[in-house]
C-alpha cells in the first residue's frame, strides 16, 4: 500500500449522486491501473494508463463511469450517476517504470444506497 | 480473451503443514505470473511471481511453479502459520501493458 494512496477510503452516496474517487502515486511508475473488486465478479481491470495516456478502458463498465490522469501524480476515477450495482472496493495500482510488478493501493470502499 | 481459473475457493489448514493454491489459464501468450495476498480491509499485496522463462521460484517458505505446456501454475506455501491466513489470487499476463487477468481467490485459513 505505500506507494499508492486513494482517497476517500470509505465512501457512502445516495443513487444518482457524482462518485470521485482519487488516486495518487507516491513512488515513480509508468502505468496506473484502476481496479474494481466484488464477491461476485471478482477483481475486475477498469482501466489503465500508460505515461497519463489512457490505453485500454475495454473494462469500464458503461459510459457512467469516466477516469482521467491530468498528470503522473493523480487520478480519479468518477461515476455518474451512480448506481446502487457500482457498489464495490475499487483500487488504484502502480507499475514502476518496465517492471511487470503491479503494486496496489488499500481501496475505496463505495456503498451506493 | 485471457481466462484464469484458481481452485481452490476456500482451504483450510492446520498451522505447520503445507497450502497448496492452483490456477490455470487459456492464453498461451501469458508470460508473467503473480500471486497476491489480501488481508481484510486491505489491498493485494503482491508475495511472489513468475516469469514464462522459469519452472519454479522459491521464497522462503513460498514457492511458485508453472508448467507451460500445460497452462498452469501453483503456490505452495510450506510451514503454515496462523498470520498466512489470507485470501491469495493468482493471475496471468500477456505483458501487453501489464493488464492482469485475476483467478477468483482462495480463502486460506490457518488453524493454531
Amino acid at each position: 500500500d505505500a506507494g499508492v494512496i486513494q482517497s476517500p477510503r470509505h465512501e457512502v452516496t445516495e443513487m444518482g449522486q457524482e462518485v470521485t474517487l482519487r488516486c495518487k502515486p507516491i513512488s515513480g511508475h509508468n502505468s496506473l491501473f484502476w481496479y474494481r473488486q466484488t464477491m461476485m465478479r471478482g477483481l475486475e481491470l477498469l482501466i489503465y494508463f500508460n505515461n497519463n495516456v489512457p490505453i485500454d478502458d475495454s473494462g469500464m463498465p458503461e459510459d457512467r463511469f469516466s477516469a482521467k490522469m491530468p498528470n503522473a501524480s493523480f487520478s480519479t476515477l468518477k461515476i455518474q450517476p451512480s448506481e446502487p450495482r457500482d457498489s464495490a472496493v475499487y483500487f488504484c495500482a502502480i507499475k514502476p517504470g518496465e517492471s511487470d510488478e503491479q503494486y496496489f493501493g488499500p481501496g475505496t470502499r463505495l456503498t451506493v444506497t | 480473451g485471457e481466462n484464469v481459473e484458481q481452485h481452490p475457493s476456500t482451504l483450510s489448514v492446520q498451522e505447520g503443514d503445507s497450502a497448496v493454491i492452483k490456477c490455470t489459464y487459456s492464453d498461451s501468450a501469458s508470460n508473467y505470473f503473480p500471486w497476491y495476498k489480501q488481508e481484510l480491509g486491505k489491498g493485494p499485496q503482491l508475495i511472489i511471481d513468475i516469469r514464462s522463462n522459469v519452472g519454479e521460484k522459491k521464497d522462503q517458505r513460498i514457492a511458485v511453479t508453472l508448467n507451460k505446456t500445460a497452462k498452469h501454475f501453483s503456490l505452495h506455501i510450506t510451514e503454515t502459520q496462523p498470520e498466512d491466513s489470507a485470501v491469495y489470487f493468482c493471475a496471468a499476463s500477456n505483458n501487453q501493458g501489464g493488464k492482469l487477468i485475476f483467478g477468483q481467490g482462495t480463502e486460506l485459513s490457518v488453524k493454531p
